[in-house]
C-alpha cells in the first residue's frame, strides 16, 4: 500500500541545522517533494528532487534521497525562526499517469530563539 | 498567471447538515484537481482526485463526494455531515508536464458541532 511517514515534531535552536526525515513506499514516483505549511494556510512547494538523483542543494536546503531504503531527508542550514512551520514530504505516486500525490504526516518544526 | 480560489474559508455546521465546498482554478486548462483533508494533529489525507470533467477517483470510503462539472471547478459535498468530518480541507491543482508541483488553495476550515 501507499504510506509516507515522518516524525511529528522537531525542535532546534536558531542557527542550528534541522534535519527532517521521511520514508515512502511507492518506488515508481518520478519526483519527491518537500512542502511547507504556515499556520492556517495552504501548502507551498519548498523543493523537489528527481528520483534518479541522490542529492539536491538549493541555498540553505539540502535534499538527500536513498532509493534503496526509500528514505528522503530535508536539511535546513542556519535555521531561522521564520522556518517554524509544518513540513510535508510527498511522492507523486506515478501510476498510469494520474499523479496521485501522497503526503506524509507532516513534521512540525519549532525554532527556538 | 494561474490562481486557485477556494471557499468558504471558514464554516461551522451542525451534525447532519449538508456541505458544499467549492474550488476554481484560473489561468490553466485541463488541470488535475485534488481534495485533501487535514485533521487536527494529523497529516494530509487524499480524498478525491480528478483528471478531467466528470472523472472522479475516490481514495477513502466515507460520506463525502466530489464532482467536477466544469474543467476548472471542483466541488466537495456531503449530504449529512458527521463530527469526524471536521478538519481543514485543501483543494489543489497540478498542470500537465513540468515537475508536477501541486498548487494549493488557502483552505476551508470546517467545524461540525
Amino acid at each position: 500500500g501507499e504510506d509516507v511517514e515522518q516524525s511529528l515534531f522537531l525542535s532546534v535552536r536558531e542557527g542550528d541545522s534541522s534535519v527532517i526525515n521521511c520514508t515512502y513506499t511507492d518506488s515508481s514516483s518520478t519526483y519527491l517533494y518537500w512542502y511547507k505549511q504556515e499556520p492556517g494556510a495552504g501548502l507551498q512547494l519548498l523543493t523537489y528532487i528527481f528520483s534518479n538523483m541522490d542529492m539536491k542543494q538549493d541555498q540553505r536546503l539540502t535534499v538527500l534521497l536513498n532509493k534503496k531504503d526509500k528514505h528522503l531527508s530535508l536539511r535546513i542550514a542556519d535555521t531561522q525562526t521564520g522556518d517554524s512551520a509544518i513540513y510535508f514530504c510527498a511522492e507523486d505516486g506515478t501510476t498510469s499517469g494520474t499523479y496521485k500525490y501522497i503526503f506524509g504526516t507532516g513534521t512540525r518544526l519549532k525554532v527556538l530563539a | 498567471s494561474q490562481t486557485i480560489h477556494q471557499w468558504p474559508a471558514t464554516l461551522v455546521q451542525p451534525v447532519g447538515s449538508p456541505l458544499s465546498l467549492e474550488c476554481t482554478v484560473e489561468g490553466t486548462s485541463n488541470p488535475n484537481l485534488y481534495w485533501y483533508r487535514q485533521a487536527a494533529g494529523r497529516g494530509l489525507q487524499l480524498l478525491f482526485y480528478s483528471v478531467g470533467i466528470g472523472q472522479i477517483s475516490s481514495e477513502v470510503p466515507q460520506n463525502l463526494s466530489a464532482s467536477r462539472p466544469q474543467d476548472r471547478q471542483f466541488i466537495l459535498s456531503s449530504k449529512k455531515l458527521l463530527l469526524s468530518d471536521s478538519g481543514f480541507y485543501l483543494c489543489a491543482w497540478r498542470a500537465s508536464g513540468g515537475t508536477g508541483e501541486l498548487f494549493f488553495g488557502e483552505g476551508s476550515r470546517l467545524t461540525v458541532l
